[in-house]
């Protein structure tokens, strides 16, 4: 069991560029999620993976945001156009059915 | 949607000295969470606690699921206790998502 592990760890960009970000969870969780947590807040959920399957994305995740995770496994967070107000650490979490919910390190990301 | 509320927001603790935190919430949920996201922002899993009592260590959790709180008791504090503690609830709604709380801020001082 190696851990949640989120890459890259820090990501400097301009407005206006796209970024992805990848998470590979613990090998046997079948669920991920995102979370975003900016100065101060609690970690906020933008979308959850059960498996392959999206089943849930949150009401403030613009269009600019797309998660995917392919054939179950890692999973990628992909920000386009990027924003000011989109700098904020970018959480992964995994966990397997009703266990508990193991995060990574998170990727920080500054938009300039 | 569903209110957690943590308290105290902030507190700071004598090395050695008890604590208790507090978690509010405001409708019937799956489970819930208790982590620690240490100063350098990991965070750590640690409680998972629909209901009942849990101990680890010097760490001890509560839930009463019906009357909607949780409480996170700390004993013989450390410096190394020092971080934010978040609780983190899952809907009974069918939907797998965890909401977190704002936090309670500790800081233990040697």
């Amino acid at each position: 069991d190696t851990g949640v592990s989120q890459n890259p760890r820090h990501k400097i960009t301009k407005r206006g560029q796209n970024v992805t970000f990848r998470c590979d969870p613990i090998s046997e969780h079948n669920r991920l999620y995102w979370y975003r947590q900016t100065l101060g807040q609690g970690p906020e959920f933008l979308t959850y993976f059960q498996n392959e399957a999206q089943l849930e994305k949150s009401r403030l995740l613009s269009d600019r945001f797309s998660a995917e995770r392919p054939k179950g496994s890692f999973s990628t967070l992909e920000i386009q156009r990027t924003e000011q107000g989109d700098s904020a650490m970018y959480l992964c979490a995994s966990s397997y059915f009703n266990s508990p919910l193991h995060f990574g390190n998170g990727t920080r990301l500054t938009v300039t | 949607g569903i209110q957690v509320e943590q308290s105290p927001p902030d507190l700071i603790l004598q090395e050695g000295a008890n604590s208790t935190l507090r978690c509010n919430f405001s409708d019937s949920v799956n489970n819930l969470q208790w982590f620690h996201q240490n100063p350098w922002g990991q965070l750590i899993n640690l409680f998972y606690i629909p209901s009942g009592t849990k101990q680890n260590g010097r760490l001890s959790a509560t839930t009463v699921a019906t009357e909607r709180y949780s409480l996170l008791y700390i004993s013989s504090s450390q410096t190394t206790d020092s971080g934010v503690y978040f609780c983190a609830v899952e809907l009974k709604d069918s939907s797998y998502k965890l909401i977190f709380g704002s936090g309670t801020r500790l800081l233990v001082r040697p």
